[in-house]
């Protein structure tokens, strides 16, 4: 079956730190990919996405490259705040070879971010 | 512009009691998702509607459990005689089935259901 694996965390920063998270994959077909965070006392939010191969989501400073090659999906942000402290959950949806859209997202057991002043 | 709302935000409840949880998607999407997150996990995914049809359910969802959507609004999903397995924040989520941004599934705030 489909399946995401992250990093183990928790990951502890500087403030200005590069970041990386790193993220691969097992499915069928040809996934769609994405980054959720969960900021303490909120819900999910979609962070950035990927749908093809080679594509690169980026957004607030972050970026994944979708590497089909590797089944990877790292994120990294040159230069990390305070507020990006948060769990970071890599996620796939599943698209069959035929096109046919599969409605569930797969999510790796999150990676905690500290960063620190 | 609203986003998904979930309702009860916290519920307590004792072994062998059922629970109900409300989601309230945002009014345009016609798919809406159902997923349980433990603690130190991601979500896993529990179900998902199209409109009314329920159109995929895992094998996380025991008979205990059951989920409606019967106008294609708004969704209940209900626990049967709860476990204290049952603890965990239940999400929901929705989203277009098509468009630039059909893939995109916007969460809920959660609902947090603690069995004693």
């Amino acid at each position: 079956g489909d399946s995401v694996t992250q990093m183990e965390g928790p990951v502890t920063l500087s403030e200005e730190a590069f970041l990386t998270i790193n993220c691969t994959y097992t499915a069928t077909g040809y996934p769609s990919l994405f980054w959720y965070v969960q900021y303490p006392g909120e819900g999910l939010q979609l962070l950035l996405k990927a749908t093809k191969a080679d594509d690169k989501g980026s957004n607030k400073g972050f970026e994944a490259t979708y590497r089909k090659e590797t089944t990877s999906f790292h994120l990294e942000k040159g230069s990390v705040q305070v507020s990006d402290s948060a769990v970071y959950f890599c996620a796939l949806r599943a698209l069959a070879f035929g096109g046919t859209s599969y409605g569930k997202l797969t999510f790796g057991q999150g990676t905690i971010l500290t960063v620190h002043p | 512009d609203t986003g998904v709302s979930q309702d009860p935000r916290h519920k307590i409840t004792k072994r062998g009691q059922n629970v109900t949880f409300r989601c309230d998607p945002i009014s345009e999407h016609n798919r809406l998702y159902w997923y349980r997150q433990t603690l130190g996990q991601g979500p896993e995914f529990l179900t998902y509607f199209q409109n009314e049809a329920q159109l995929e359910k895992s094998r996380l969802l025991s008979d205990r459990f059951s989920a409606e959507r019967p106008k294609g609004s708004f969704s209940t999903l209900e626990i049967q005689r709860t476990e204290q397995g049952d603890s965990a924040m239940y999400l929901c989520a929705s989203s277009l089935s098509r468009g630039p941004t059909y893939n995109e599934q916007f969460f809920g705030p959660g609902t947090r259901l603690t069995v004693l």
